[in-house]
């Protein structure tokens, strides 16, 4: 079984849609991550965090420690956001980060 | 704003030959790491560099691989004999205490 899974794999939306991301984990963890990898393959880091929510502009995101899940929200969607966004998992500090198969997302305008 | 920088952006190798990928993190950042994606499927952790030391590695990187920080600002992979199946996208990246990670723009290695 994958220590991390992401749902859904595929997902298609209009402009302007609110979209959610989800991520389940199964192993303890010290810092979940959510990633961005665009069509030209570079990575980008968007979260990185251990309880709570982040937001930074139309990004939103959340984790349930207890519940071992995590979600991203991207509100007012723009084609620009079509990506590939990756939850990942640091079991402990600094060292080991568990990519998941990610979530590739395609906003049509 | 400071990047991780990657070289070459592709090499190209014939199967059992030694390949350096190259990288230079961002400049007073502590760790450091190389994952790899094969194409199509998801990116895999190689291992993790701290202090001058491997501090993590996975079952991926065996006896033919192996890292270096040898002047304080590069940090390289080496791949000994290349097998086709190293044929990937290599990634480098690193970070500081309580940051994300920062990825440098990553190395096509084909291996024919």
């Amino acid at each position: 079984k994958n220590e991390v899974e992401q749902s859904p794999q595929n997902l298609t939306a209009q402009e302007g849609e609110f979209i959610t991301i989800n991520c389940s984990y199964s192993v303890g963890i010290s810092a979940l991550h959510w990633l961005q990898q665009h069509p030209g393959g570079g990575i980008v880091s968007l979260f990185m965090l251990s309880s709570g929510k982040k937001k930074h502009g139309r990004l939103i995101a959340t984790i349930n420690i207890q519940e071992k899940h995590s979600s991203l929200h991207i509100t007012a969607s723009h084609p620009r956001d079509s990506a590939v966004y990756i939850c990942a998992v640091e079991k402990t500090s600094y060292d080991k980060v568990i990519f998941g198969p990610g979530t590739s997302l395609s906003v049509i305008p | 704003e400071p990047e991780v920088t990657q070289t070459p952006s592709h090499q190209v190798t014939q199967m059992g030959q030694e390949v350096i990928l190259r990288c230079v993190p961002i400049s007073n950042h502590l760790y450091f790491y190389w994952y790899r994606q094969i194409l199509g499927q998801k990116v895999e952790f190689l291992v993790s560099f701290y202090n001058n030391e491997i501090s993590e590695k996975s079952e991926i990187f065996d006896d033919q691989f192996s890292v270096e920080r040898p002047d304080g600002s590069n940090f390289t992979l080496k791949i000994r004999s290349t097998k086709l199946e190293d044929s990937a996208m290599y990634f480098c990246a690193s970070r500081d205490t309580g940051t994300v990670l920062y990825f440098g723009a990553g190395t096509r290695l084909s291996v024919l």
